[in-house]
């Protein structure tokens, strides 16, 4: 099985910068894995961010910003914002139509 | 609008079966790859399964594949889950998703399954 990683948690100052990544076990992520990103705050289904690596959804601030970083699929959050405190989920498409969710990341913003 | 609600969820023994079904309105269903993804209170996105537009290909996690099938009624605009050999590990709210370029963009709010004696 692929193991998608990601960090546990994460801090960011209210305006402040913040690169999230998701990773592979073994090997790199690339755009041909179609990195995407979800936001999960209590209580509510996630909401789709970004995919094929760095495409926003509708009606996602352009303060979220998706990339490949080295070797990894990374989320961009500039200028965080209080509401921006949240669960956020990557999900690779691994091969074989298997798709697979790193385990995700909590983002404290204070 | 889009809209997906799922039902059929249950308390359930191990060894036993279940069938979610997921309604979805808004959308030309029929159009759309569809799929499962379920979460572990207080844990993580697992994803479970997904089904082609007609229905014709489907894929499962590993972690499912032989227990958990997934199938499609586009003239009823619903989505199911077949679950049988449920586990304690198969426990989870389950989502209904719609998938497109690779991504979920409509979720369901979830139903849940709790499968213990």
């Amino acid at each position: 099985q692929t193991v998608v990683t990601q960090e546990p948690s994460f801090s960011v100052s209210p305006g402040g910068t913040v690169t999230l990544t998701c990773g592979l076990r073994s090997g790199s992520v690339s755009s041909g894995h179609f990195p995407s990103w979800y936001q999960q705050t209590p209580g509510q289904a996630p909401r789709k961010l970004i995919y094929k690596t760095n495409i926003r959804s509708s009606g996602v601030p352009d303060r979220f910003s998706g990339s490949i970083f080295g070797n990894k699929a990374a989320l961009t959050i500039t200028g965080a914002q209080a509401d921006d405190e949240s669960d956020y989920f990557c999900m690779l498409s691994v091969g074989n139509d298997i798709f697979e969710f790193g385990g995700g990341t909590k983002l404290t913003v204070l | 609008e889009v809209q997906l609600v799922e039902s059929g969820g249950d308390l359930v023994q191990p060894g036993g079966s279940l069938r979610l079904s997921c309604a979805a309105s808004g959308f030309t269903f029929s159009e759309y790859w569809m799929g499962w993804v379920r979460q572990t209170p207080g844990k993580g996105l697992v994803w479970v399964s997904r089904i082609s537009p007609d229905g014709g290909k489907t894929s499962h996690a590993d972690s499912v594949r032989g227990r958990l099938t997934i199938s499609r009624d586009n003239a009823k605009n619903t989505l199911f889950l077949q679950m049988k050999s449920l586990r304690a590990e198969d426990t989870a709210v389950y989502h209904c998703v719609r998938e497109n370029w690779y991504g979920f963009d409509q979720w369901g709010q979830g139903i849940l399954v709790s499968v213990a004696s």
